[in-house]
């Protein structure tokens, strides 16, 4: 079945690093989708990214979709306290279905 | 607009017992998603439904655990004779029907089952 890995499963930066988490799909994607968890909390959509190539970025935070749309990155400037949670990417199937990455949980000393 | 709301947020059961999650989706969604996440853990796949049709549930066990979305009414998950590793939290979440794929799912805040 349609599988998406996603690394490292944990990281801990100080404050004021770059922290970056990666997402591999086994097939092409019609989309992805990244989301946050805070501790304690359920995940919630930061962002949607469609076409082959494509870059967007909210603030401190950039996420990239592969040319063959079959992976991903979410790279965090100067990772803050705020940014404490778990980072999951989810691939969309042809056929409307969101298959989620494992989740990378991040860590951030002050 | 209300959002995905899941009830009881906290549920308790002895094991042997059963364990009913209810999930009803945001206000025009028609596709819901169960996942089942372990602390410090990711989120495991569960079922996609569509009203009245389970679409996917590849990763539901094949014993105990059945879930519905019927006509009327919230999704169910349902699990029989839970047993202590059936302790987790149990997300759901509703994404709207789209003619261009899948689109943003929004996640209620969960259920904390403990198998006591």
């Amino acid at each position: 079945g349609q599988q998406v890995m996603q690394i490292p499963q944990y990281q801990h930066v100080q404050e004021g690093e770059d922290f970056t988490t990666y997402c591999n799909s086994s097939t092409t994607l019609s989309n992805i989708q990244w989301y946050k968890q805070r501790p304690g909390g359920h995940p919630v959509f930061l962002i949607q990214l469609v076409k082959s190539g494509e870059v967007k970025k909210q603030k401190r935070l950039t996420f990239q979709f592969g040319e063959a749309k079959k992976n991903s990155s979410l790279h965090i400037t100067a990772t803050q306290t705020t940014d404490v949670g778990t980072y999951f990417c989810a691939g969309g199937i042809y056929g409307n279905k969101l298959v989620f990455g494992a989740g990378t949980i991040l860590r951030v000393k002050s | 607009n209300a959002g995905v709301m899941q009830n009881p947020r906290h549920l308790v059961r002895r094991r042997g017992q059963e364990a009913r999650l209810r999930c009803s989706p945001m206000k025009g969604h028609s596709h819901v998603y169960w996942y089942r996440q372990l602390p410090e853990e990711g989120l495991k796949f569960m079922v996609y439904l569509q009203k009245e049709n389970i679409i996917d549930e590849s990763g539901m066990p094949k014993e105990r655990f059945s879930a519905e979305f019927p006509k009327e009414g919230p999704s169910i998950l349902r699990i029989q004779q839970v047993v202590r590793g059936d302790s987790a939290a149990y997300f759901c979440a509703s994404s709207p029907q789209s003619r261009g794929g899948v689109t943003e799912a929004f996640f209620g805040q969960g259920t904390r089952l403990t198998v006591v």
